[in-house]
């Protein structure tokens, strides 16, 4: 079956840009069924969606997050990925990508989180 | 966009049914037949139990159902056991292409 994994640095500085990778096994990630979301916690919080990303590079965003993110999508690796500028300590937090269901909007395939932590 | 509300915790006893509610307006919840719910058990990451607001997918239990009246979306267990005992989330769909969470409930089984 599908399975995803986050990979990227755990710690960044202050006003640089966090990284994020999740690589998608078990399954193409241009099937076109599907949509790629990625999904942020910071601890004892809840969930925030950040965005999602479809195979043909069309994205949606967190309207609170827009101006800072960027997610991409390369098909040839069965990868997408999340650039996040000018972090500070309020984006420490868990990183999860996870598979989105189009047209019915939920997220049945999830990554098991990275740790990200925002310090000098 | 504002995050749905969600109480803090909720708690029961087992074998009781207990119900989290999931409160949000008529640009997300209101307008959308589509709020999801997940479980999340402590240091793994969620897993949904319910879809399309009352859908389960294979493998999840009758004991959870949800349903939807206006703005606020529900989310019932019943017959609780001790695995039950997690933290939950919802979510919903809010137009053009974006989804919203709620702020968690942590279900206590007493």
């Amino acid at each position: 079956q599908v399975q995803l994994q986050e990979s990227g640095p755990g710690l960044v500085k202050p006003s640089q840009t966090l990284s994020l990778t999740c690589t998608v096994s078990g399954g193409s990630i241009d099937s076109g069924n599907y949509y790629w979301s990625w999904i942020r916690q910071p601890a004892g919080k809840g969930l925030e969606w950040i965005g999602r990303i479809y195979s043909t590079g069309s994205t949606n965003y967190n309207p609170s997050l827009k101006r800072r993110v960027t997610i991409s999508i390369d098909t040839s690796k069965n990868q997408f990925s999340l650039n996040l500028s000018s972090v500070t300590a309020a984006d420490t937090a868990v990183y999860y990508c996870a598979r989105h269901k189009p047209y019915f909007h939920y997220m049945d395939v999830w990554g098991k989180g990275t740790t990200v932590s925002v310090s000098s | 966009q504002s995050a749905l509300t969600q109480p803090a915790s909720v708690s029961g006893s087992p074998g009781q049914s207990i119900t989290i509610s999931c409160t949000g307006t008529s640009s997300d919840v209101g307008s959308y037949d589509f709020v999801s719910w997940y479980q999340q058990h402590p240091g793994n990451a969620p897993k949904l139990i319910i879809y399309e607001g009352t859908q389960r997918p294979s493998g999840v239990s009758n004991r959870f159902s949800g349903s939807k009246s206006g703005n606020t979306a529900s989310l019932t267990i019943s017959g609780l056991q001790a695995e039950d005992e997690a933290d939950y989330h919802c979510c919903s769909y809010a137009g053009g292409g974006t989804s919203v969470f709620g702020g968690g409930t942590k279900l206590t089984v007493l």
